[in-house]
């Protein structure tokens, strides 16, 4: 029974395609992330979603749109797709952030290559 | 700018050769430290948290401590399914993101 769950896996696409990716977890945690892991397999944040609400978006370009319709999903949609966005994309969640419940559990990740 | 060094990049031990890795911060009040693990093709899987300095926790062949600057990651008498990177992230008080470091590849050879 998987925590945190992604699809797809895998997602190879042309420049310049629009692709979603989704993102759902069963341990009935408030707190969602999207990460990006590049090729140097460094880790960092871009979108945080607290039952439904947007609370964290860092500098990242406004093709990228997350969208969460429950506190148990988060999906991440790419416009425009460039080279530059190919990478491992995270999902995750925690339980409660603000109170020091922080510990995050990840997805498997989902590999992007733009061609 | 929350920071987050590990140290060393890359180690690679013999089966049962006991090692530490490194994970230097700075940050504006440590609420906490965290590390995961990280196997080729997966996502990080949580391993500790600590809190403030002098704090220990151990699983297994791993046992983690804290400073005021810095965290360990103690790996005892290594074994091949030790192998993977390991993540050290921080977050600040008042700040919900965690800021990861570059990870420590580790490499145990039977």
């Amino acid at each position: 029974d998987t925590a945190v769950s992604q699809t797809p896996k895998y997602l190879v696409t042309q420049m310049g395609n629009d692709k979603s990716i989704k993102c759902e977890q069963n341990l009935g945690h408030d707190t969602m992330y999207w990460y990006k892991q590049d090729s140097k397999k460094f880790l960092k944040i871009m979108f945080s979603y607290n039952n439904k609400e947007l609370i964290i978006n860092e500098t990242v370009p406004n093709r990228f749109s997350p969208k969460s319709p429950d506190k148990a999903h988060l999906n991440l949609h790419i416009n425009s797709l460039e080279l530059g966005d190919s990478a491992v994309y995270f999902c995750a969640s925690s339980q409660q952030p603000q109170a020091g419940k922080n510990e995050q559990y990840f997805g498997p990740g989902t590999r992007l290559t733009v061609t | 700018e929350d920071q987050v060094t590990q140290s060393p990049e890359a180690l690679r031990l013999q089966e049962g050769e006991s090692s530490s890795l490194n994970c230097s911060y700075t940050v504006s009040g440590l609420r906490g430290l965290f590390w995961y693990r990280q196997d080729p093709g997966k996502g990080p899987e949580f391993l500790f948290t600590l809190y403030s300095a002098g704090e220990e926790k151990e699983k297994e062949r791993l046992k983690a401590t804290l400073t005021k600057k810095e965290s360990f990651l103690h790996i005892t008498a290594p074994k091949p399914e030790d192998s993977a990177t390991y993540l050290c992230a921080v977050q600040a008080r008042g700040n919900n993101r965690l800021a990861f470091g570059k990870g420590n590849q580790v490499v145990v050879i039977p």
